[in-house]
C-alpha cells in the first residue's frame, strides 16, 4: 500500500554540505511537490513539478534546487546546507485536481 | 492578507461533541478545497475534498463550501479523542498545479 516514499526519515548534515532528498511515488501522478514545515510557519512550498524535466518555483526556492528525470522520482537538493534549513521536509504527489498524497517526511538537522 | 486563513486555535471540545473548523481563502478563482489531518510527528493525511458549493458528508466528517463567501468548513460529529490532531485547510486554484495551505487548527478532544 506504499504510495509516496522518502529516502530518509532523519538526516543530520553539516553546514556547507550538499544534501539530496529523494522522493518516489508509485501512483503515476503528474504533479510532485516539496514543502518544508516549521512550527508557527505551516507548510511552505519550495518547488513543484507538473511533468518530467519541468519545475516551478514555490514560495521559498532560495538555497534549493530540484530534479525530475523520471515521472516517479522528484529530488530536492540543498546546494550548501545552512542551519536555517533545519526543518521537516515533506514530499507530495497528486493528479489534478485532487489532493496531495504526502510522504512520511524527512527531518533534517543541519549543524 | 494570507491566501488561506484558519483559526489558529487551539480548539478543545468534549468527547461526543461537534467540532467545527473554519477556513477562508482569498483567491476567487479557487476550484478545489481540501482538509488534511496531521497527527503530531506525522505527515498530513487527506480526509476530505470538496469541489462545489454545499455540503459533502463522509462518515462523521462533513465539509461545507460557500464560494460566494470564500469560506470552507469541516464539521466532525461525535468527536473522539483519536480526532485530536492539527487540521489543515488547503486550496487549489483553477489551472494551477500548486496548493495553498492554511497554518492549521489544533483540535483536542477531551474524554
Amino acid at each position: 500500500d506504499v504510495k509516496v516514499t522518502q529516502s530518509s526519515r532523519y538526516l543530520v548534515k553539516r553546514t556547507g554540505e550538499k544534501v539530496f532528498l529523494e522522493c518516489v511515488q508509485d501512483m503515476d501522478h503528474e504533479n510532485m511537490f516539496w514543502y518544508r514545515q516549521d512550527p508557527g510557519l505551516g507548510l511552505r512550498l519550495i518547488y513543484f513539478s507538473y511533468d518530467v524535466k519541468m519545475k516551478e518555483k514555490g514560495d521559498i526556492p532560495e538555497g534549493y534546487s530540484v530534479s525530475r528525470e523520471k515521472k516517479e522520482r522528484f529530488s530536492l537538493i540543498l546546494e550548501s546546507a545552512s542551519t536555517n534549513q533545519t526543518s521537516m521536509y515533506l514530499c507530495a504527489s497528486s493528479p489534478q485536481p485532487s489532493g496531495h498524497d504526502f510522504g512520511p517526511g524527512t527531518r533534517l538537522t543541519v549543524t | 492578507q494570507k491566501e488561506v486563513e484558519q483559526n489558529s486555535g487551539p480548539l478543545s471540545v468534549p468527547e461526543g461533541a461537534i467540532a467545527s473548523l473554519n477556513c477562508t481563502y482569498s483567491d476567487r478563482g479557487s476550484q478545489s478545497f481540501f482538509w488534511y489531518r496531521q497527527y503530531s510527528g506525522k505527515s498530513p493525511e487527506l480526509i476530505m475534498s470538496i469541489y462545489s458549493n454545499g455540503d459533502k458528508e463522509d462518515g462523521r466528517f462533513t465539509a461545507q463550501l460557500n464560494k460566494a463567501s470564500q469560506y470552507v468548513s469541516l464539521l466532525i460529529r461525535d468527536s473522539q479523542p483519536s480526532d485530536s490532531a492539527t487540521y489543515l485547510c488547503a486550496v487549489r486554484a483553477r489551472n494551477n498545479n500548486d496548493m495553498r495551505f492554511g497554518a492549521g487548527t489544533r483540535l483536542t478532544v477531551k474524554p
